[in-house]
């Protein structure tokens, strides 16, 4: 089962922009929507944005997706401490039909 | 409000099965596809299959292929998903995810504990 390739931390300052990337292939990124969920310790994933960019209701627009090719990025901009989780994109695979999600990446607000 | 109910925490020996359910509701139950998804303590979120609610058809990841069964009771509302042979590294925790805007809601989850 392909995996996307996310860094497996990332972090910044209160009030600072993050970036977090998710990298695929022609398969699963390159031909499909991208989605990010959300993850704190011991609760259920959230979806933060779907369809590439968009933000279901209720989500802030401190988070925003884009896609470009075969990876995609999630940028958190005024970073709260309250933002620390974990982030995991996902999107269906087309030679697998299945559903692939990244490995995860542990945002720390410094 | 869309909300699904998971049942609860189960613990069985290697070799065994267990079957567990995600009850929707705030919704029409058919109109979305529901997900299976684990995650084994500490690790990444692992996809299991998804079901058309609306025809029962059922696909299933390859890691888990003769393993798992998912299937629905639309008269309930309700999810079902089954895995068989057991091992000790079944243990995870369990979700179910509505397709809608793509995974857009989540259960809360049944911890699934596989212990001699």
């Amino acid at each position: 089962q392909s995996v996307l390739t996310q860094p497996p931390s990332v972090s910044a300052a209160p009030g600072q922009k993050v970036t977090i990337s998710c990298s695929g292939n022609t398969s699963d990124i390159g031909n499909n929507y991208i989605s990010w969920y959300q993850q704190f310790p011991g609760t259920a994933p959230q979806l933060l944005v779907f369809d590439n960019n968009e933000r279901p209701s209720g989500i802030p627009d401190r988070f925003s997706g884009s896609k470009s090719g075969t990876s995609a990025t999630l940028d958190i901009t005024g970073l709260q401490t309250g933002d620390e989780a974990h982030y995991y994109c996902g999107t269906w695979d087309n030679s697998l039909s299945t559903w692939v999600f990244g490995g995860g990446t542990k945002l720390t607000v410094l | 409000q869309v909300q699904l109910v998971q049942s609860g925490a189960e613990v069985r020996r290697p070799g065994a099965s267990v079957r567990l359910s995600c009850k929707a509701s705030g919704y029409t139950f058919s109109n979305s596809a529901m997900h299976w998804v684990r995650q084994a303590p500490g690790l990444r979120l692992e996809w299991m299959g998804w079901i058309n609610t609306g025809t029962g058809s059922a696909k299933y990841s390859q890691n888990f292929q003769g393993r798992v069964t998912i299937t629905t009771d639309t008269s309930a509302s309700t999810a079902y998903m089954e895995l068989r042979s057991l091992r000790l590294e079944d243990t995870a925790v369990y979700y179910c995810a509505r397709d809608w805007e793509d995974l857009d809601n989540w259960g809360r989850g049944t911890l699934v504990t596989v212990s001699s």
